[in-house]
């Protein structure tokens, strides 16, 4: 079976604080991604990679950078956390389809509150 | 701008009964895929069933039908017998030849008994 971790669970910061969120899999997927998740907004894609080193921007990268050292590890940064930032965050990996969409195998998620 | 919609927020369905989530989509792309992922209540997403757009075949898997409207650009899913370990969040999601997926905002499903 894939499994997608995320290194938390649960975490709590402070405003202004730099924030790391690392994500792994164990399946030698190509691709990883890194969403979040509000209420009545689904999940909106703040970064993915196709590639080690590679990064491409999602739909609302602001305030978020993200890296790809290894294949089976993806760390998203928050440079200044604020208290807008405060959701959850979904990690996911597949494999990278030249011509078919693969679908994601997802982490348990990490609910960050910065207060 | 592709865009998928879902628009029951909330649903409930009593055990054993049948209940349809509804989706529809926005595209101008003629080969793409469609998916609908679960998330139980602090447990992980999964996928529940896929459909090929160049497919014209309804997706099925055991309990769970998908009910595919290219022209109409809908893609509804089908839950028969109804379980309790059916509650959770479903997305309806859409994906294009460049593995980017689009995922709707979702629908709460309750299972009551």
């Amino acid at each position: 079976d894939v499994k997608v971790t995320q290194s938390s669970r649960y975490l709590v910061k402070r405003t202004g604080e730099k924030v790391f969120l690392e994500c792994v899999q164990d399946m030698d997927h190509e691709n990883m991604f890194w969403y979040r998740q509000d209420p009545g907004l689904g999940l909106r894609l703040i970064y993915f990679s196709y590639d080690v080193k590679m990064k491409e921007k999602g739909d609302i990268p602001e305030g978020y950078s993200v890296s790809r050292e290894k294949k089976e590890r993806f760390s998203l940064i928050l440079e200044s956390a604020s208290t807008n930032q405060t959701s959850m965050y979904l990690c996911a990996s597949s494999p990278r389809g030249s011509r078919r969409v693969y679908e994601q195998y997802f982490g348990p998620g990490t609910r960050l509150t910065v207060t | 701008a592709q865009t998928v919609t879902q628009s029951q927020p909330e649903m409930s369905v009593q055990e054993a009964e049948t209940v349809t989530l509804s989706c529809t989509y926005d595209t101008s792309e003629n080969n793409y895929y469609l998916f609908w992922y679960k998330q139980p209540p602090s447990r992980q997403m999964i996928l529940v069933i896929r459909q090929e757009a160049y497919k014209q075949q309804n997706a099925t898997e055991n309990r769970f039908s998908v009910n595919f409207q290219k022209a109409a650009k809908s893609f509804s899913l089908k839950i028969s017998d109804s379980q309790l370990g059916d509650t959770a969040m479903y997305f309806c999601a859409f994906g294009t030849s460049y593995d980017k997926v689009i995922f709707g905002p979702g629908t709460s499903l309750s299972v009551i008994p």
